[in-house]
């Protein structure tokens, strides 16, 4: 295993558009983490899962955005209705349980809203 | 409110010199502190780990302090290079939750 992949690396999109985004974490990586990160700043949470379910999501993050990780392997992040502010790198972690708490970051997928 | 801060500046070094990046943090208490490193374009990388009852962490050229007391972590890079020119992230996760949040990053350039 490589490690954590994205797909796509880039997207350019209209304002109004339906995006939809994937990470493939470390195979034996249970816990996985969406990021946001605009220029000059860190990555911002966005939610994360342990296995399939969905433990923890940012209350920053309105209703146009959605994840899933249908079988506890890889995961989409859709956003709806895209806005300008919506350009940004979304980057994917993932982790293992059991005390070992560093992440490890997907390339990212770099979107711009036009 | 809860903050993470990171120095905003850059931090322009000359080869061979220890580099020193801080970390403070209000109204957290995390049970331990992480350091990533990301170069431009790329996802972040772990480098350190610290936990709230260790004082100090060591790795080959790194070493990591952490005072819960000042609410601050100290980073440096002891001998540093030119390669280690990058942005520095500080993280740490809430208790009580599995969000982590990282600070904005200090920019290092290590001259030759």
């Amino acid at each position: 295993d490589t490690g954590v992949s994205q797909d796509p690396r880039h997207k350019i999109t209209k304002r109004g558009q339906n995006v939809t985004f994937r990470c493939d974490p470390i195979s034996e990586h249970n816990r996985l983490y969406w990021y946001r990160q605009t220029l000059g700043q860190g990555p911002e949470f966005l939610t994360y899962f342990q296995n399939e379910a969905q433990l923890e999501k940012s209350r920053l993050l309105s209703d146009r955005f959605s994840a899933e990780r249908p079988k506890g392997s890889f995961s989409t992040l859709e956003i709806q209705r895209t806005e300008q502010g919506d350009s940004a790198m979304y980057l994917c972690a993932s982790s293992l349980t059991g005390g070992s708490y560093e992440q490890y970051f997907g390339p990212g997928t770099r979107l711009t809203v036009t | 409110s809860q903050k993470i801060e990171q120095n905003s500046e850059a931090l322009n070094i000359q080869e061979g010199k220890t580099a020193t990046l801080t970390c403070n943090y209000t109204n957290y208490s995390p049970a331990y502190l992480q350091w990533y490193r990301q170069d431009p374009g790329r996802g972040p990388v772990f480098l350190l780990l610290i936990r709230e009852n260790e004082k100090e962490k060591r790795k080959e050229r790194l070493k990591v302090t952490f005072d819960t007391t000042l609410k601050q972590s100290l980073f440096h890079i002891t001998a540093s290079q030119p390669a280690d020119s990058a942005t520095y992230l500080c993280a740490l996760r809430d208790t009580g939750g599995f969000k982590t949040i990282f600070g904005a990053g200090t920019r290092l350039f290590v001259k030759a």
